[in-house]
């Protein structure tokens, strides 16, 4: 089975920080993604990796950046963290047939205070 | 604007009832995708469809997939306390990108 591991279920910042969110996946996926889940909206894409060192901004990747410099590992990155980016975190990955599903961590829940 | 729309909102069944639900989108799509959310934790995927299938069964799910009315259902056969959840569906148009809809929350009672 795929597994894909975020490193922190909750996880409590404050403003202004910089903040790191980590997930790895063990199945050699070429594709990887960073979503933010909040109630009503549905998973709103932040932004996607198709290869090492490669990325694509999703539908609302400002105040946000990414690292892929490792084909297993994508990292979320809140340069200067707000509170209006408190939100439940998930990552993704999935092969390169685009006719695959996505395989999901367990999601990580950020405060921002 | 979100591509796929799940209907309705919130469903609460008994134990052994039938749950279906729907999810419209706007556009023409390569596949399209059922999720699962328990409260709290990640999707979990439970049937693709491409654009070219019309039905597709597993287990106690069926998912129907009409590309002229833009529209699927997802039905779960005698459900059970364990299927209280989040359906999601989600549509793949080309690219990249893989957009979610809203979410179905399903409730059964024991």
């Amino acid at each position: 089975d795929v597994k894909v591991t975020q490193s922190s279920r909750y996880l409590v910042k404050r403003t202004g920080e910089k903040v790191f969110l980590e997930c790895v996946q063990d199945m050699d996926h070429e594709n990887m993604f960073w979503y933010r889940q909040d109630p009503g909206l549905g998973l709103r894409l932040i932004y996607f990796s198709y290869d090492v060192k490669m990325k694509e901004k999703g539908d609302i990747p400002e105040g946000y950046s990414v690292s892929r410099e490792k084909k297993e590992r994508f990292s979320l990155i809140l340069e200067s963290a707000s509170t209006n980016q408190t939100s439940m975190y998930l990552c993704a990955s999935r092969g390169f047939d685009g006719n695959q599903p996505q395989h999901f961590g367990d999601g990580t829940r950020l405060s921002i205070l | 604007s979100q591509q796929g729309e799940e209907d309705p909102q919130a469903l609460s069944i008994q134990e052994g009832e039938n749950a279906t639900m729907n999810c419209s989108y706007k556009t023409s799509i390569n596949n399209l995708q059922w999720y699962r959310q328990n409260s709290g934790r990640g999707l979990v995927h439970l049937i693709l469809i491409r654009s070219n299938e019309r039905e597709k069964h597993s287990g106690r799910l069926r998912v129907t997939l009409d590309t002229s009315k833009k529209s699927s259902s997802l039905l779960i056969t005698a459900s059970r306390a364990a299927d209280t959840a989040s359906y999601f569906c989600a549509t793949r148009a080309g690219g990249f990108k893989t957009i979610f809809g809203a979410g179905t929350r399903l409730f059964v009672k024991a």
